[in-house]
């Protein structure tokens, strides 16, 4: 079993749409991540959590550290948003946790 | 601009063969990473570094081979001992103490096996 679960695993939205990315994880853990994936493969480093909420432009990532979840958001989606969002946890240094990624499509 | 740059983007090789995948960074990072991902699937952790002469075995190491002669390089090797080598990879870095700093990726190389 996974211990890291995204929902959902596909998602189409039209431009503006707010746009919500969950991920559920089965242990505890000192950070979680949240990455985008452009289509040639590269990954971005979005936010990197321990608690709380970080905001960088439209993009706002939330985690709740009881419930084990964490969110990320797009306001005002755009179709340059389209990409693969991946969450990943570290419960211990270089123990890394990847989901197997949500992938986002934003039509104009 | 520092980063990490993976090369090259596209291989191709014939069964049987070994092959060298490049990952160098000038980020200053103490630790590096590679990954494999396969379609539909997350991130599976092949080997990783954390100091220059010394790296240790992931998750999926079988079949590979590394080395870090240099804080700048981890070069990964594709063995022909790897049964099923097409795939993306992906290197990574980071500060030591990963838990309290993120990482930084490279674009990937993907491999296919003729």
């Amino acid at each position: 079993k996974n211990e890291v679960e995204q929902s959902p695993q596909n998602l189409t939205a039209q431009e503006g749409e707010f746009i919500t990315i969950n991920c559920s994880y089965s242990v505890g853990i000192s950070a979680l991540h949240w990455l985008q994936q452009h289509p040639g493969g590269g990954i971005v480093s979005l936010f990197m959590l321990s608690s709380g909420k970080k905001k960088h432009g439209r993009l706002i990532a939330t985690i709740n550290i009881q419930e084990k979840h964490s969110s990320l958001h797009i306001t005002a989606s755009h179709p340059r948003d389209s990409a693969v969002y991946i969450c990943a946890v570290t419960y211990s240094n270089y123990q890394l946790i990847w989901g197997a990624g949500t992938k986002l499509i934003i039509k104009p | 601009d520092g980063g990490i740059t993976q090369s090259p983007k596209y291989l191709f090789r014939k069964e049987g063969q070994n092959v060298t995948l490049s990952c160098e960074q000038n980020l200053n990072h103490d630790a590096m990473y590679w990954y494999r991902q396969d379609p539909g699937q997350g991130l599976r952790l092949i080997y990783y570094s954390q100091i220059v002469n010394d790296f240790q075995k992931g998750d999926i190491a079988e079949g590979y081979s590394v080395s870090r002669e240099k804080k700048e390089s981890f070069p990964l090797t594709v063995t022909s001992a790897q049964k099923n080598p097409t795939a993306f990879y992906l290197c990574a870095s980071s500060t030591a103490g990963f838990a309290n700093y993120g990482y930084t990726f490279g674009s990937g190389t993907r491999l296919t096996v003729v």
